[in-house]
Order: structure tokens, then C-alpha cells, then sequence
């Protein structure tokens, strides 16, 4: 089975502060993603990647960064937290033409 | 603009009724996927589809592709409380593009 895991399942952090998530896969996957996810907003795309130390700006990269310096692994960074990132943080990663498959996410609050 | 429209957005049945969620589109994809997600959980691929008209069944769940590859459904026979949960569609434009997802249906089985 697929294993992508996200190393914190609950964060808390202050304002200003810089974040870093981090998101481990297991199956060799070419492909890896970021995402946040707020009610009724569903699913936006953060950033992504194809390849080690190759990234893409998604639908909303502002305020965040990304590091792929290995290919099992793909780090979210918000460089100065503020309030309007408080979200569920997911992470996918697939192969060639393959179904994404996701972390159990990150909660993140900034107080 | 949303390029992949989910409706109803919420639902709530009785236990044993049947139900059916649609996932609509003006574009073309290569393919769809439906996952759901349970609350604190990352989403969970159910099925994906890539072939226009195709049916796809698990267990009461079964999974349409619209013959244009446009839109799909999913239709759940005799609802049970376990199926509760996010239903997400998520569409792939072109070969390794990233996902577009919908932004779910949220269900709830009442025993």
C-alpha cells in the first residue's frame, strides 16, 4: 500500500513565526503536492513537484515555499505564519499517470 | 471559475435509502477520481475512471463516466452510516497535470 506521512497531525504556532511541514512518501513517486483545505473552499493546490529539486507554483503560493532536495520528500515552509493560514495542510504524491494519494493532513492553527 | 461542479452539496438520508452525487464539468478530462474523506482524515481513493460510458462498481457503490468525459456520478444503493463522509471528484486534464477537484459532497447516513 501507498504511504504518504505527514509529520505532525496537529501544529500550533504564533504569528511571524516560520513553519515548516514536512511530507514523506514510500512508493518511489515521481510526483509530489501540496494542498490547504478550508470549508467551502475544498481542495487548493499550494505548490507541487515532478522532480527532485524541481518545483511549480500552484493556485495560491503566496506566503509559502516549497524543498525537494530528495524525491521521498517534499517540505511545505510558511515563511512568516499569519492567521489566514490556519488550515488543514494535505500532501499527495503519485507516480506516471497513477491516482494521487494523500496524507491523513496536518492541522494547523496560527494564533 | 469552478471547472468541476459537485451537487448537492450537503445530504442527509435515512439508512437503506439510495442516493446519487454529481460531478460536472464544461472541460475534458483523461480521467476522474472519487475519494472520500472522513473528518481529521486525508481523502481515500474509492475508484478512477478513464474511459468514456464506463461503470464502475464497488460493493453499493457504483461510479459512471459521462460518455463525453465531461461529468460522472456516483450512486450509493442502500446507504448505511459507514458511508458518511466528504465524497470528493477530482478530474485530470491532460497526462500529468495536476488535479482539479470539486468541492465535495458532504454525506450523512442517519440509522
Amino acid at each position: 500500500d501507498v504511504k504518504v506521512t505527514q509529520s505532525s497531525r496537529y501544529l500550533v504556532k504564533r504569528t511571524g513565526e516560520k513553519v515548516f511541514l514536512e511530507c514523506v512518501q514510500d512508493m518511489d513517486h515521481e510526483n509530489m503536492f501540496w494542498y490547504r483545505q478550508d470549508p467551502g473552499l475544498g481542495l487548493r493546490l499550494i505548490y507541487f513537484s515532478y522532480d527532485v529539486k524541481m518545483k511549480e507554483k500552484g493556485d495560491i503560493p503566496e506566503g509559502y515555499s516549497v524543498s525537494r532536495e530528495k524525491k521521498e520528500r517534499f517540505s511545505l515552509i510558511l515563511e512568516s505564519a499569519s492567521t489566514n493560514q490556519t488550515s488543514m495542510y494535505l500532501c499527495a504524491s503519485n507516480g506516471q499517470n497513477q491516482p494521487q494519494h494523500f496524507g491523513d493532513g496536518t492541522r494547523l492553527s496560527i494564533l | 471559475t469552478q471547472l468541476l461542479e459537485q451537487s448537492p452539496q450537503f445530504l442527509s438520508i435515512q439508512e437503506g435509502e439510495n442516493l446519487t452525487v454529481y460531478c460536472n464539468s464544461s472541460s475534458v478530462f483523461s480521467s476522474l477520481q472519487w475519494y472520500r474523506q472522513e473528518p481529521g482524515e486525508g481523502p481515500v481513493l474509492l475508484v478512477t475512471v478513464v474511459t468514456g460510458g464506463e461503470v464502475k462498481k464497488l460493493k453499493r457503490l457504483t461510479f459512471q463516466f459521462g460518455d463525453a468525459r465531461k461529468d460522472s456520478s456516483l450512486h450509493i444503493t442502500a446507504a448505511q452510516p459507514g458511508d458518511t463522509g466528504l465524497y470528493l471528484c477530482a478530474g485530470e486534464r491532460s497526462g500529468n497535470t495536476p488535479l482539479v477537484f470539486g468541492k465535495g459532497t458532504r454525506l450523512s447516513v442517519i440509522a
